[in-house]
């Protein structure tokens, strides 16, 4: 949805490095989630926003964390990557007059090698 | 472990069919119940939501809950080629900021036969 927008959408880095992945959103909504995809998992929550510095962790929150110093962005870093971090990363939001329902971003595929 | 379950399929029907898609959880105070599409590399897709027990109708997709059941479905009517692609439910946590957060399941693979 164009409300929504990740970066970079595709991603090869080596073991042990750094990572952030970006979530942006257009429309000043206080709810902001990642989640990761993986086969045979299906979608599992990372961390969530329900607000500017204002985050929880999710699932499967290890090896992971975030930041949101502005409503319209949260990142999502993973401290030093490995190879059980390749997956694919959705960030999802709320999007015009929703209530509960969440619209996704386009996605990030993360390869760790 | 609050948990949603899926028949993980294929599940196929012939074009022009009635696809019925399954989904149970264990979460009893669960309030809201999603159907997204997911299209093979392509991101999760909303089709429908819904809150209350009964039927929710928007065009050819019928999405059907039964909380005492703890059940909810999804009817797709004259199912076209285009409708396969994975079907993900999902359900919200308990009240209060948990309403917030979805549980998803594994999905079900949907193809449809022309």
């Amino acid at each position: 949805d164009a409300g929504i927008t990740q970066s970079p959408r595709h991603k090869v880095t080596e073991t042990g490095t750094p990572v952030t992945l970006r979530c942006h959103q257009t429309e000043n909504h206080r709810y902001m989630y990642w989640y990761r995809q993986d086969p045979g998992h299906g979608l599992r929550l990372i961390h969530y926003s329900y607000g500017v510095k204002d985050t929880d962790k999710g699932e499967v929150s290890d090896g992971y964390s975030v930041s949101r110093s502005k409503t319209e962005d949260f990142l999502l870093t993973l401290e030093s990557a490995t190879s059980s971090q390749t997956s694919v990363y959705f960030c999802a939001t709320k999007l015009g007059q929703a209530q509960y329902e969440q619209y996704f971003g386009p996605g990030t595929r993360l390869t760790v090698t | 472990q609050k948990e949603v379950e899926q028949n993980s399929g294929p599940l196929s029907v012939p074009e022009g069919a009635i696809a019925s898609l399954n989904c149970t959880y264990s979460d009893r105070g669960s309030q809201s119940f999603f159907w997204y599409r997911q299209y093979s590399g392509k991101s999760p897709e909303l089709i429908m939501f819904i809150y209350s027990n009964g039927d929710k109708e928007d065009g050819r997709f019928t999405a059907q809950l039964n909380k005492a059941s703890q059940y909810v479905s999804l009817l797709i009517r004259d199912s076209q080629p285009s409708d396969s692609a994975t079907y993900l439910c999902a359900v919200n946590r308990d009240s209060g900021a948990g309403s917030y957060q979805l549980t998803f399941g594994k999905g079900t693979k949907l193809s449809v036969i022309p």
